[in-house]
């Protein structure tokens, strides 16, 4: 069973990067599975943020697409996220998911499991 | 991009209670549709995928209907561990995108 966790810097000041790391275990990331971020601002619901392969291709929501960057590292079993540029509108829970799958499919942009969660707070 | 609706966007129900919750989607997207249910303080977990297959793991008491632009998810008996956000997600469209949310609480 796969379990994700992220980790980062739960503070970033404004107009800074915000930058986070999900670490895989469980299982391989070299597989057809797609990695995930989603966010959740403080009594919100959920944005999807964006999605990269194993081997690296991504696609971004497009209001978020100018200012995020994910990229895979299959050998350290992990993915990342970067945000530029934030605002106090980017504070958030940040989660990262995998795609779904089961025994004999995966299914592009359905999100399961997910990691537990990490809080963080653009301010100065 | 499509927008999904949810309501009502709050229930008050008691445990062993039936409840049905609906998503709207702006424009057809076919079974492509997914439900969450979210606790305090953790994250979503999936319970059915295409509309209608539970997730592995999830149960029976929970099911999930509909296609093109108006979907239900059925939980039969709600269980005390049941009362939580529940939302539902797109992947038909570009972006995928979740709609605002459930919550069913406890009457």
């Amino acid at each position: 069973q796969v379990q994700l966790q992220e980790s980062g810097p739960g503070l970033v000041k404004p107009s800074g990067t915000l930058s986070l790391i999900c670490a895989v275990s469980g299982g391989s990331m070299d597989s057809n599975n797609w990695w995930i971020w989603v966010r959740q601002p403080p009594g919100k619901g959920l944005e999807w943020i964006g999605e990269i392969s194993h081997s690296g291709i991504t696609n971004y929501n497009p209001s978020l697409e100018s200012r995020v960057t994910m990229s895979v590292d299959v050998s350290k079993n992990q993915f990342s996220l970067k945000v530029t540029s934030v605002t106090t509108a980017d504070t958030a829970v940040y989660y990262c998911a995998s795609s779904y799958c089961t025994t004999t499919s995966c299914f592009v942009r359905y999100f399961d499991p997910w990691g537990q969660g990490t809080l963080v707070t653009v301010s100065t | 991009e499509t927008v999904l609706t949810q309501s009502p966007a709050t229930l008050s129900l008691s445990p062993g209670e039936r409840v049905t919750l609906s998503c709207r989607a702006s424009q057809s997207i076919g079974n492509f549709l997914a439900w969450y249910q979210q606790k305090p303080g953790q994250a979503p977990r999936l319970l059915i995928f295409d509309a209608s297959n539970r997730a592995t793991g999830i149960p029976a008491r929970f099911s999930g209907s509909g296609s093109g632009t108006d979907f239900t998810l059925t939980i039969n008996s709600l269980e005390p561990e049941d009362f939580a956000m529940y939302y539902c997600q797109q992947r038909r469209d570009w972006p995928p995108g979740f709609g605002p949310g459930t919550k069913v609480d406890i009457k």
